[in-house]
């Protein structure tokens, strides 16, 4: 079975630009969350899509959004890029919501804003 | 305080010990536990779960899971260089979903 695959995997951006990241989940799986990770933060929660509906969403402002589709694939948009936006964002799928329902994480997009 | 606790490291080993690695929680209401592991410029991979008291085993790594003290380990036994990484706990509170919250991680080197 693939895994979760990440598009772009790299990317280069400048300040105020806007971005869009694709994920797409395990096959099956129906739950998409999203996470950033940065050296000083460390691996953080942006939000969950399960069922084309956001259900959880992390402390990041709003010009962090994302979206879900009925495939399941899910989508992430940064707008006004600002440089504390660099990062690896990783997406990770899951079954559903359950508590015991395992996630598995994609390959990530390294995002730079110069 | 930070919800997910870990000792950051880094932890070394030599090749065949067992390797220790700690986590505390905050949230008693914390209902799963996952151990994943980082290598460098690579993303998480799951290795363990764990969702009762006790203990769970899986080939060379062991889980254990104590939520009167709000304590997951994870032990490596006959650690090898390529367990070298970045372990990080994560935990899931059963009210945010599947919101996971991690620890900072745990440098691990084993040395040959």
């Amino acid at each position: 079975k693939a895994g979760v695959t990440q598009t772009p995997r790299y990317l280069i951006k400048t300040r105020g630009q806007q971005v869009t990241l694709s994920c797409s989940p395990i096959s099956g799986h129906r739950s998409v969350s999203w996470y950033q990770q940065t050296p000083g933060q460390g691996l953080q929660f942006l939000f969950e899509y399960f069922s084309e509906t956001q259900r959880n969403k992390g402390n990041f402002p709003g010009r962090f959004s994302g979206r879900q589709f009925s495939n399941s694939r899910s989508e992430m948009n940064v707008s006004t890029l600002e440089l504390g936006d660099s990062a690896l964002y990783l997406c990770a799928s899951s079954l559903g919501q359950m508590s015991s329902y395992e996630q598995y994480f994609g390959p990530g997009t390294r995002l730079t804003v110069t | 305080q930070k919800e997910v606790e870990q000792n950051s490291g880094p932890l070394s080993v030599p090749e065949g010990a067992i390797a220790s690695l700690n986590c505390t929680y905050s949230d008693r209401v914390s209902q799963s536990f996952f151990w994943y592991r980082q290598y460098s410029g690579k993303s998480p991979e799951l290795i363990m779960s764990i969702y009762s008291n006790g203990d769970k085993e899986d080939g060379r790594f062991t889980a254990q899971l104590n939520k009167a003290s709000q304590y997951v380990s994870l032990l490596i036994r006959d650690s090898q260089p390529s367990d070298s990484a970045t372990y990080l706990c994560a935990v899931k509170v059963l009210e945010y979903g599947n919101k996971l919250v991690f620890g900072a991680g745990t440098i691990l080197r084993v040395k040959s």
